[in-house]
């Protein structure tokens, strides 16, 4: 299975929002409402940010807000803090007739 | 408490197989919607999907790999294991387990990975 597609790299200044993007078909991505994002810091496990697209887990800042249209998810991160300099990786339901996840090719985060 | 930790040998030879066992807690594999999975990660790339596990004991495989893996649970001491035949220099990675909600399909839950080295 193709992985879905994230720019390579982004950046933003202390303050400022960035978004990452993640496109993939109408057999993932744009066919289900079960996309995922992940940041991994270096060495570490990811950690869980958002699922269901939009949703934010218990402790995560609400500074990180996600959002779908058509086959492409974005990530959005708001008042951009050296802490969330990181990898990120989105992750998607791709049916019962392929193998059921997907996952992006990652994106790094560089806060300037 | 969640945790998962994984276990295996650290160093395989070309051709081998690899196995490896996951241990968690704070769970059952009973609980309907519950799933366990594999994922690697080679040194500098991203992360890559292997294998699942689901409560009713389905499993379900990356399709690139699926004839080199094998996944099984034992409910009973809470383990999982994946076993990875034919091992290759490419397959070096990391390797995480990691508890998933399969009603909704993401990963709340990760080990801490176990790197595993593929050389002669």
């Amino acid at each position: 299975q193709s992985a879905l597609t994230q720019p390579r790299s982004v950046s933003g200044s202390p303050g400022q929002s960035v978004t990452i993007s993640c496109t993939g078909t109408s057999s993932d991505v744009g066919g289900y409402n079960y996309v995922s994002w992940y940041q991994q810091h270096p060495g570490k496990a990811p950690k869980l940010m958002i699922y269901d697209v939009s949703k934010r887990p218990s402790g995560v800042p609400d500074r990180f807000s996600g959002s779908k249209s058509g086959n492409t998810a974005s990530l959005t991160i708001s008042g951009l803090q050296a802490e969330d300099e990181a990898d990120y990786y989105c992750c998607s339901y791709a049916g019962s007739y392929t193998f059921h996840v997907v996952f992006g090719g990652g994106t790094k985060l560089t806060v300037l | 408490q969640v945790t998962l930790r994984e276990s295996g040998p650290a160093l395989v030879k070309p051709t081998q197989t690899l196995t490896l066992t996951c241990t968690f807690s704070g769970f059952s594999l009973s609980t309907s919607g519950m799933c366990v999975s594999w994922i690697r990660q080679p040194p500098g790339k991203a992360l890559e999907w292997l294998a699942l596990i689901d409560w009713d004991d389905d499993k379900y495989y990356s399709t690139s790999l699926k004839t080199r893996l094998t996944i099984s649970k034992d409910t009973s001491k809470n383990q999982v294991v994946l076993t990875m035949t034919n091992m290759d220099p490419v397959d070096t990675a990391t390797y995480y387990c990691a508890r998933i909600w399969c009603s909704s399909w993401y990963i709340d839950y990760w080990g801490q990975g176990t790197l595993v080295t593929v050389s002669s």
